[in-house]
């Protein structure tokens, strides 16, 4: 099975931050990394897929870089509708979350 | 547009059985495969699984064998999890959820059923 080690697990921005989370697949993955963001007592939502693609409806603040093993996600320019939870999910071989992170407002 | 509609909260008792439903609608049942993704209290996303409702097909995630039985009925185009031998850790909200296309998982999401599993 392939693991997804996210990191940090919380983190505390501004307003206007830059912030990024990363995850590490226990293998190589090709790419297959989708990001979701999720509300409290709502469903995930998907933000990004296939490391970097936007899906419709996300704001260009968001962002996905990587390869191999190591991925990244950015929001620049952090608003208040940003504050949730993150989960990076790996589809390369089944399905495998990472641990999520929590950003909250400094 | 794709819709998924699953059903409302369970109090259940640990030893018993718990079924659960996921409607879907806005496209084809058959073409798409559902899938099963659990969420404890303050935790973290687990896949369950998922059954392709053209043909019965299921994959289930290893940790989930036993414990998820996932059927589908094509004429209602209602995907059902049933959970089995219930204990206070299956107690979760339980999400199905269905790609959005090639290379696009994920993409649409009921809105949880959530289980307890209380004496």
């Amino acid at each position: 099975d392939i693991q997804m080690t996210q990191s940090p697990p919380s983190l505390s921005a501004s307003l206007g931050d830059k912030v990024t989370i990363t995850c590490q697949a226990s293998q190589n993955i090709n790419k297959y990394i989708a990001w979701y963001q999720q509300k409290p007592g709502k469903a995930p939502r998907q933000l990004i897929r296939y490391t970097s693609t936007l899906v419709s409806g996300t704001p260009s603040r968001f962002s996905g870089s990587g390869s191999g093993r190591d991925y990244s996600f950015s929001i620049s320019n952090v608003e208040s509708e940003d504050i949730a939870s993150y989960y990076c999910l790996q589809y390369d071989n089944l399905y495998t979350f990472g641990a999520g992170t929590k950003l909250e407002l400094k | 547009q794709v819709q998924l509609q699953q059903s409302g909260a369970e109090l259940v008792k640990p030893g018993s059985s718990v079924k659960i439903s996921c409607k879907a609608s806005g496209y084809t049942f058959t073409s798409y495969d559902m899938h099963w993704i659990k969420q404890q209290p303050g935790n973290g996303l687990e896949w369950i699984g998922w059954i392709y409702p053209g043909n019965g097909n299921t994959k289930y995630n290893q940790k989930f064998n036993g414990k998820a039985t996932l059927t589908a009925d094509k004429s209602s185009s209602t995907a059902y999890m049933q959970l089995s031998s219930l204990t206070s850790e299956d107690s979760a909200v339980y999400f199905c959820a269905r790609r959005g296309g090639y290379n696009n998982p994920f993409a649409y999401w009921g809105q949880g059923t959530l289980v307890t599993v209380s004496s």
